[in-house]
């Protein structure tokens, strides 16, 4: 079936690096943009980055420009979110969605079921 | 960045009950850009309505969406037990903002 499954989330000091991944199936993912979503503890749903069905464009929240980059392997159906410099701020589930196109609309309509990342000495 | 602004922030009703969430934007969204999501307390976002009044696949008809420019509407015609959750709304223009969220509690 159709499936995102993340991983890599888990505890890390502030300054230090993660990278997160985003495990799709059931679909073509080369054919489909893919996001980032987090979630802070208790909180609402802020988009990340989104990056295009061929890695040809990549775009980023203001809270994360210049410290986190998105990127994928089609050949390996994987997203990635390579995250620098981590603040206490950027503690968050964060979720992988796929943007889905009908026509002219747009709309994430498929989520995985989100990695928990903690930023904390 | 266009902000989106949720009202209420919380609707207690009883179900069988007509829920209407609100969705107003800070500047025009088109009406193709604007999606509502549910949220259930431990897990990920659920795609109900996109292109504004779209229903989703598997979305039941009780769920309608309405509106253009800076309003639109969420409806639930008649709320089920498992209706009771987060809803947000979400604009992908310039860039992709989400609302706060309307929490949809049994009264």
């Amino acid at each position: 079936q159709v499936q995102l499954v993340e991983s890599g989330g888990g505890v890390v000091q502030p300054g230090r690096s993660l990278r997160l991944s985003c495990a799709a199936s059931g679909f073509t993912f080369s054919s489909y943009g893919m996001h980032w979503v987090r979630q802070a503890p208790g909180k609402g749903l802020e988009w990340v980055a989104v990056i295009w069905y061929d890695g040809s464009n990549k775009y980023y929240a203001d809270s994360v420009k210049g410290r986190f980059t998105i990127s994928r392997d089609n050949s390996k159906n994987t997203l990635y979110l390579q995250m620098n410099s981590l603040r206490a701020e950027d503690t968050a589930v964060y979720y992988c969605a796929r943007e889905t196109i009908v026509g002219a609309t747009h709309a994430f309509d498929i989520w995985g079921q989100g990695t928990m990342v903690t930023v904390s000495s | 960045e266009i902000v989106l602004t949720q009202s209420p922030g919380t609707l207690s009703l009883s179900p069988g009950e007509r829920a209407t969430l609100s969705c107003r934007a800070s500047q025009s969204v088109s009406s193709s850009y604007l999606a509502w999501y549910q949220q259930k307390p431990g897990q990920a976002p659920r795609l109900l309505i996109y292109g504004a009044s779209s229903r989703a696949t598997g979305i039941p008809d009780r769920f309608s969406g309405s509106g253009s420019g800076t309003d639109f509407t969420l409806t639930i015609s008649r709320l089920e037990p498992e209706d009771f959750a987060v809803y947000y709304c979400q604009q992908y223009g310039s860039s992709v903002t989400f609302g706060p969220g309307t929490k949809v509690d049994i009264k």
